[in-house]
């Protein structure tokens, strides 16, 4: 089963406008959840994170919500760039003792349209 | 700073033969992760490394083997390829196998099995 969910294979935002990825959970566990964004022939770039027992982490162009009581989190990019055009995973951890690697949505592939 | 380096980039085997990947972490890193990324099951944890010692396995059969040496750099192993065993098999580092701490990855080893 599929702890981690990125319902949206893909999403096309407009330059300049504000890009929303969602990711969805079901391990009641996970207290630790990044964002990593990847370009085709290079590894997983970390972009930002939070842990739970926050709701709101800001970087910059990047902002990641999450709502625990619907076991849902979100990645905003404002505004969106070109160059953030790339796929962009979900990934959450237990970090607590015997902690588990990290597992990965799917991936949304983001194209910023000029 | 350099990043995680995982050589080599690109690898051909056939079935049956043995494989040996390598990782460096970055430089004050002492955790080492080992990741299988395939299109059918996208970023699957393999098994983590700290202090030499695995603390965590994925669920992957025993074929799948890995180690840390005494400067963090680590090396993993599979045997008796399969065709199935064809993927880009990622490394990533972090400061410590503790709470909330983002992992880096490198760009990866494309294994590919003839």
């Amino acid at each position: 089963d599929q702890q981690v969910k990125q319902n949206s294979p893909s999403l096309s935002v407009q330059e300049g406008r504000i890009s929303i990825l969602n990711c969805d959970y079901t391990n009641s566990m996970f207290d630790y959840f990044l964002w990593y964004k990847k370009y085709p022939a290079e590894g997983p770039t970390f972009l930002i994170s939070i842990s739970s027992i926050k709701d709101k982490n800001e970087d910059g162009r990047f902002t990641v919500f999450l709502n625990k009581s619907a076991k849902h989190l979100s990645l905003h990019i404002v505004p969106s760039q070109p160059g953030d055009s790339a796929v962009y995973f979900c990934a959450a951890r237990n970090s607590g003792g015997g902690a588990d690697g990290l597992t990965f949505g799917k991936g949304t592939h983001l194209i910023i349209q000029p | 700073k350099a990043g995680v380096t995982q050589t080599p980039r690109y690898l051909i085997k056939t079935r049956g033969q043995q494989v040996t990947l390598s990782c460096s972490p970055i430089s004050g890193h002492r955790s080492v992760s080992w990741y299988q990324q395939t299109p059918g099951q996208g970023l699957q944890f393999l098994f983590e490394y700290f202090s030499e010692t695995q603390r965590n396995k994925g669920n992957f059969p025993g074929r799948f083997s890995g180690r840390q040496f005494s400067n963090s750099r680590s090396e993993m192993n599979v045997s008796t390829l399969e065709l199935g065993d064809s993927a880009l098999y990622l490394c990533a580092s972090s400061l410590a196998p503790g709470r909330y701490q983002p992992q880096h990855f490198g760009d990866g080893t494309r294994l590919s099995i003839l």
